[in-house]
């Protein structure tokens, strides 16, 4: 079975740009969700889909946007990039969207994005 | 307001037995996970606790007090390979992480 898949891996980006990554459920699992992380921060909560609806979102200013695909396939794109954007962007999917004790997240291996 | 509380850095050696704990306040609970993340790597899942109570799983354990808001990983029997990050995380409407527990493992 295959596992969270996440594309590009790595990229390069210049301040003021815009990024789309992408990310590939585990067949099956229908609820996706968004996580940055940084040193300093650790993981933070970005948002979360399920069934094409955005069911939660963190506290980012609104460059920050997603969307998900009837397959469940989800995208999250970053608008005017910062300095500060740099991070490793990862995305987790999940069973359900029930908030259960089951729905364990599996991430994929993220998406490293610098901005010079 | 949301807040999950884990000690930054631990150094423990090879064999011995390490605890790390965590401290959380949300709005909301439905359960705590446990997740380790070598360098480079992506988070995998360690352990989950809804109940009250120690959770076994070979050498790792995780137990949760939820009245005092408070839980921690105990891991036995270290080896070299434990050393990596150990992520303490909330459900509420939502998954919440700490920023995490680098632990280094001595020979």
């Amino acid at each position: 079975k295959a596992g969270v898949t996440q594309t590009p891996r790595y990229l390069i980006k210049t301040r003021g740009q815009q990024v789309t990554l992408s990310c590939s459920p585990i067949s099956g699992h229908r609820s996706v969700s968004w996580y940055q992380q940084t040193p300093g921060q650790g993981l933070q909560f970005l948002f979360e889909y399920f069934s094409e609806t955005q069911r939660n979102k963190g506290n980012f200013p609104g460059r920050f946007s997603g969307r998900q695909f009837s397959n469940s396939r989800s995208e999250m794109n970053v608008s005017t990039l910062e300095l500060g954007d740099s991070a490793l962007y990862l995305c987790a999917s999940s069973l359900t969207g029930r908030r259960s004790g089951a729905n364990v997240l599996t991430f994929g291996a993220g998406s490293r994005l610098t901005v010079l | 307001g949301q807040n999950i509380d884990q000690p930054t850095e631990m150094t423990a050696t090879e064999g011995a037995i390490v605890q790390i704990n965590c401290t959380y306040q949300t709005s909301g609970f439905n359960g705590l996970f446990w997740y380790q993340q070598h360098a480079g790597e992506a988070p995998t899942f360690l352990s989950y606790n809804v109940l009250d109570g120690l959770e076994e799983k070979g050498r790792f354990s995780s137990f949760l007090s939820r009245s005092k808001g408070y839980s921690y990983l105990l891991l036995k029997e270290l080896q070299m390979k434990d050393s990596a990050s150990y992520l303490c995380a909330v459900r509420d409407d939502k998954i919440i992480f700490g920023k995490g527990t680098r632990l280094h493992i001595l020979p």
